[in-house]
């Protein structure tokens, strides 16, 4: 199975500064037509998830453009340019270009 | 964000078979761009995917289950279900039921998905 490997594990934020996650995976995930299907998506607390990004820079309708995604072959990246209160919770990878789909262990977004 | 409220009894006993449905809007069910999954969270953990179903009935399950999933489909009710057998305190867990938009064509269905729309969950405990 693809291992997703998420880090930090825990992320501490001011209110207002960045936040970068990462999400390393253990095989590329670019699949035959071209496209790579990593997603992220945030749990806030108590809540179900929510889809923020799909295929590594899509954002989904409604989420701010304050998140964005970005990567290639192996490397992830989603960022927070400005961390706000209702940022809090815990973010996730996750993907499907190959059998099994996998997620990321998940990243706790916290503000200082 | 689309209604998914997900049902089913909260508490099940050892070896026994958890059951769940997911209510859908009337009429999304047979929209030939999605196809339906299950997810679960156990206690303080991360996320695993169950499977996820095509109106048709054709299915994908996750291989870590060994075989103990079973997903159905009714599209008269506007309704998919989980079954999942010989549990074990090991499945105690929130599950959640989703939609799952594929772009069809270039991909089969068991990859190239995403899930768009989540259900609130629901707690399933596996207890005597």
């Amino acid at each position: 199975d693809v291992v997703l490997t998420q880090s930090p594990l825990s992320l501490p934020v001011t209110l207002g500064q960045p936040a970068s996650i990462s999400c390393r995976s253990s095989h590329g995930l670019a699949y035959g037509d071209g496209n790579t299907y990593l997603s992220w998506f945030q749990q806030r607390p108590g809540q179900s998830p929510r889809r923020l990004i799909y295929k590594v820079s899509n954002r989904d309708s409604g989420v701010p453009d304050r998140f964005s995604g970005s990567g290639s072959g192996t490397d992830f990246t989603l960022k927070i340019s400005r961390v706000e209160a209702e940022d809090v919770g815990v973010y996730y990878c996750m993907q499907s270009t190959r059998w099994p789909p996998t997620f990321g262990q998940g990243t706790k977004v916290e503000i200082k | 964000q689309l209604q998914l409220p997900e049902s089913g009894p909260g508490l099940v006993k050892p070896s026994e078979t958890l059951s769940l449905s997911c209510s859908v809007p009337p009429g999304s069910i047979t929209n030939n761009n999605y196809y339906w999954g299950w997810i679960r969270q156990p206690p303080g953990k991360g996320l695993e995917y169950i499977g996820h179903i095509y109106y048709t009935g054709s299915a994908y399950y996750n291989p870590s289950l060994k075989g103990r999933v079973t997903l159905s489909i009714d599209t008269s009710k506007n309704q998919f279900s989980l079954r999942l057998s010989s549990v074990t305190a090991a499945d105690t867990a929130v599950y959640y039921c989703a939609r799952v938009p594929h772009p069809l064509g270039s991909c089969s269905g068991a990859t190239c998905f995403s899930f768009d729309s989540w259900g609130p969950g629901i707690v399933a405990t596996v207890s005597s």
